[in-house]
């Protein structure tokens, strides 16, 4: 079992839909998690930084973790095309590296 | 600057070849990363350094050599590469000695290994 876990989609939504994004991990040691933003052959962008358990906004976009249940979501309103991307969660603890989902892309259609 | 950057950002190369990817940033971060990254997965650590020293080598093959030669410049030097270590590589930084805090990605360099 990986560490942590994410739906690979494709997810297909309209302009303008809420899109949740979500992976669920298992090693409950971790303290941290991010969510980052990459486009095609870019490098991955950070979009959300986020410690211990709670919500985060910014703009339209809303993480939320939940330890008890270990499940990261990344919250997307007002969705645009130019979210079309794949969205990657990470998380991690103090002097350890950083686990990746495996990343879902999300396409926005017009 | 919140920027990390990389050069070049394309490269192709023979199997016999010797090159170089390079990358800066001046967040005053005192940890710095290599990965890579094949098509449609996640990227995956090759290297740490923390306060320019190696601390992380995840058993890459010796043909990727890693140099730190200051917080701010992280080099990778490739020689003898195969086609399949074709990918992304990208290269990151964290802001401080605890390993693992939020990492800031650079653009990558696309690597083609003929």
């Amino acid at each position: 079992q990986k560490e942590v876990e994410q739906d690979p989609g494709p997810l297909s939504v309209p302009e303008g839909a809420i899109v949740s994004l979500n992976c669920t991990y298992s090693n409950s040691a971790f303290q941290y998690f991010m969510w980052y933003r990459q486009y095609s052959r870019k490098g991955p962008e950070l979009l959300m930084y986020t410690y211990s358990s709670g919500n985060k906004e910014d703009g339209r976009f809303t993480a939320q973790v939940d330890k008890s249940s270990k499940y990261i979501s990344l919250f997307i309103r007002d969705s645009q095309p130019s979210d079309s991307a794949t969205y990657l969660c990470a998380a991690g603890r103090a002097g350890n590296m950083l686990t990746f989902g495996g990343g879902t892309r999300l396409m926005v259609k017009p | 600057d919140t920027e990390v950057t990389q050069t070049p950002k394309h490269l192709v190369m023979g199997m016999t070849n010797k090159k170089s990817l390079k990358c800066e940033q001046h967040m005053g971060h005192r940890a710095m990363y290599w990965y890579k990254q094949k098509a449609k997965k996640p990227p995956e650590l090759m290297f740490v350094y923390s306060y320019e020293k190696l601390s992380i080598n995840e058993s890459v093959p010796s043909r990727f050599s890693p140099e730190c030669p200051n917080s701010s410049l992280l080099n990778l030097h490739l020689h003898a590469l195969q086609p399949e270590d074709s990918a992304l590589y990208l290269c990151a930084s964290s802001p401080s000695e605890s390993i693992g805090n939020e990492q800031f990605f650079g653009p990558g360099t696309r690597l083609t290994v003929l």
